[in-house]
């Protein structure tokens, strides 16, 4: 079966620090992955998606960046965190590029609060 | 281009009571539609799918949805509240091979 797996659950990170949060996927080859960051009261906004190794799309500019190493991981990096980088980040895969019926799974997601 | 617009921020409704949480969408091309589930920090669980059968689809934990083309309308529904329905509820549009476009969430409040 199709599973994913976010983390870490909960990170508090100092301001000017690095970040990496890490998202794989199993029982699926050559997924659509993304990254979004979740603001309470403004729905899921995209930050990165990717349709195979190497390729990210970058939805808004920002402090983030993020990477995709191998078929089946995804990246969400920062060299120096923000303040306004706090939040819930929410890792999600679809299926194969073309199966554009097929709904997205979602991550346990990530709260980040920058201190 | 594609878009989503839930209409209420937040639905208070009394345990027992009928459920509707509404979602309309724009699309350049015949969409995909889902409404997802979700609990205080937790991922998004998908609830149902409408992917061009039937119009009304039925998901888990007894939630309906009705896909209407002419109204460019997918509202959520579910005709008995349980306590443990209280969540954030979110209407996706994908459509043709795009991303995926989220509403900006519907808070389901329950009373007993």
């Amino acid at each position: 079966s199709q599973t994913i797996h976010q983390w870490p659950a909960t990170l508090v990170q100092p301001v000017g620090s690095p970040l990496s949060l890490e998202c794989t996927v199993e029982g699926t080859s050559n997924p659509n992955l993304y990254w979004y960051r979740q603001a309470a009261g403004r729905g899921l906004q995209l930050l990165f998606y990717s349709v195979g190794i190497g390729q990210i799309s970058s939805e808004v500019p920002q402090n983030l960046s993020a990477s995709r190493p191998q078929d089946r991981q995804f990246i969400l990096s920062s060299k120096k965190l923000l303040l306004s980088d706090s939040g819930f980040y929410l890792c999600a895969f679809t299926g194969r590029q073309g199966a554009r019926n097929t709904e997205a799974f979602f991550g346990q997601g990530t709260r980040l609060t920058v201190v | 281009a594609q878009s989503v617009t839930q209409l209420d921020s937040h639905v208070s409704v009394s345990e027992g009571t009928p459920v509707l949480l509404r979602c309309n969408y724009s699309s350049s091309y015949s969409p995909s539609l889902f409404w997802y589930v979700q609990h205080p920090n937790k991922g998004l669980q998908l609830l149902l799918k409408y992917t061009s059968a039937a119009t009304l689809v039925k998901g888990i934990n007894g939630f309906e949805a009705e896909f209407k083309k002419s109204e460019t309308s997918f509202h959520l529904t579910k005709p008995s509240a349980h306590m443990s329905d209280a969540a954030e509820y979110f209407c996706v549009v994908r459509g043709g091979y795009s991303t995926l476009t989220f509403g900006k969430g519907t808070m389901l409040l329950v009373s007993p």
